[in-house]
């Protein structure tokens, strides 16, 4: 199986500030990369998919990048909305699988 | 709107079994993979299983490979997944997810998922 790693677990951060979370894969994944942004008692949203490219009505502030194993998640500027968990996901290969999460809380 | 609801989830002593339900409407479910995610509490996700748009491919992660199985109904816009032998460890929010291509090689396909249903817990204890 594909273990996909995110750091860091936790990161704290205040509104505006930018912010940047990694997700590494065990082996190449290509760009089969997608991100998805979790808040308490809610389900997951897409936010990412083929490593960059934003789903529907995603805000620009959102960006994704990297190929291969290591990918990484920016949000530009961050606004209240968004302080959440972040997922990455590989599709490269089954099963599908998951990295930890980031959870990114108010400093 | 597309929307995905969840239902049959509950208390389940181990060993037992239970049916989860996820109804599809906004959009043409016989065109599209899905998939089950849980995620137990406290924790991360994991997807569960997928299943083609006709049924005839089906995938499952492998610590519920013999005990769960997923199924689909084109005609009632309708997803389930059959848990028998319940164990503690299976306690968790099951999801119904819509997959989107991610990419097909040597006829399987790769998905992520979008949107996802709000979930329907799932308790196994005694």
């Amino acid at each position: 199986d594909i273990q996909m790693t995110q750091s860091p677990s936790t990161l704290s951060a205040s509104a505006g500030d930018r912010v940047t979370i990694t997700c590494r894969a065990s082996q190449s994944i290509s760009r089969w990369l997608a991100w998805y942004q979790q808040k308490p008692g809610k389900a997951p949203k897409l936010l990412i998919y083929k490593a960059s490219t934003l789903g529907s009505g995603v805000p620009p502030s959102f960006s994704g990048s990297g190929s291969g194993t290591e990918f990484t998640l920016t949000i530009s500027s961050l606004q209240p909305d968004d302080f959440a968990t972040y997922y990455c996901q590989q599709y490269n290969t089954y099963p599908l699988t998951f990295g930890g999460g980031t959870k990114v809380e108010i400093k | 709107e597309v929307q995905l609801v969840e239902s049959g989830g509950g208390l389940v002593q181990p060993g037992g079994s239970l049916r989860l339900s996820c109804a599809a409407s906004g959009f043409t479910f016989s065109t599209y993979w899905m998939s089950w995610v849980r995620q137990a509490p406290g924790k991360g996700l994991e997807w569960v299983a997928n299943i083609k748009q006709n049924g005839s491919e089906k995938y499952y992660v492998d610590s519920v490979k013999g005990r769960f199985s997923i199924s689909r109904d084109n005609a009632k816009n309708s997803l389930y997944l059959q848990m028998n032998s319940l164990r503690a460890e299976d306690t968790a929010v099951y999801y119904c997810a819509r997959d989107l291509r991610g990419y097909c090689s040597g006829g399987s396909c790769y998905n992520f998922f979008d949107p996802w249903g709000q979930g329907t817990l799932v308790t196994v204890s005694s």
